[in-house]
């Protein structure tokens, strides 16, 4: 089966700083998604990746804010910029694979915690 | 509005059988998923159901009535490492999936 691979996995970063999570896929993707997951709580939609364009973002998520590339059909990068501590989170990129209809999978996620 | 509702926590005994609910109204339906997602970690993919009736997949099975706005993930010989939270999530006209805010199983032996 395909991985789908987050780096860094966890980090602490400091209160206005900004930090990059990179997502690859070992296979070509139709969609990739950004969700966030706060403590305790469900997942929300950030934004979809949208390969060689820029990307489409949910209600309440900004691109100064979260940054999104996608440079090709096997890698993203979401950047979480001026990082408080309620950016405290864990970020999580899925995709929807060619002929897997509609259902997504998750990387491993990207546990973050701004101190 | 949409909205997704299914119990917050539930408790079950090892071996026994538990059902996890999940009723859903959305704008549309293109699908209902169910997640397991062990703390600490990611949600992984468990199950589909587009059409009514029971998928059954090893010791799980999930149920969909789609005049109901209904589903069920059924687990069978429960083990200590069901233990997890459940997320049921459905597919809008828009494609768009609607996320549950997920049942927390507990499994005691």
């Amino acid at each position: 089966s395909a991985v789908i691979s987050q780096k860094p996995s966890r980090d602490i970063c400091q209160r206005g700083t900004s930090l990059t999570i990179q997502c690859q896929v070992d296979s070509q993707v139709t969609m990739m998604f950004w969700y966030r997951q706060q403590p305790g709580q469900s997942l929300t939609l950030i934004a979809t990746a949208n390969q060689g364009s820029e990307a489409t973002y949910e209600s309440g998520f900004v691109i100064d804010k979260f940054p999104i590339s996608r440079p090709n059909l096997t890698f993203s990068t979401l950047t979480v910029s001026n990082m408080s501590p309620e950016d405290s989170s864990i970020y999580l990129c899925s995709v929807v694979f060619p002929n897997s209809g509609n259902t997504i999978y998750f990387g491993e996620g990207s546990w973050l915690t701004v101190v | 509005g949409q909205n997704i509702d299914q119990p917050t926590e539930m408790t079950a005994t090892e071996g026994a059988i538990v059902q996890i609910n999940c009723t859903y109204q959305t704008s549309g339906f293109n699908g209902l998923f169910w997640y397991q997602q062990h703390a600490g970690e990611a949600p992984t993919f468990l199950s589909y159901n587009v059409l009514d009736g029971l998928e059954e997949k090893g010791r799980f099975s999930s149920f969909l009535s789609r005049s109901k706005g209904y589903s069920y993930l059924l687990l069978k010989e429960l083990q200590m490492k069901d233990s997890a939270s459940y997320l049921c999530a459905v597919m809008d006209s828009n494609y768009q999936l609607i996320w549950g805010a997920g049942t927390k199983l507990i499994i005691k032996p």
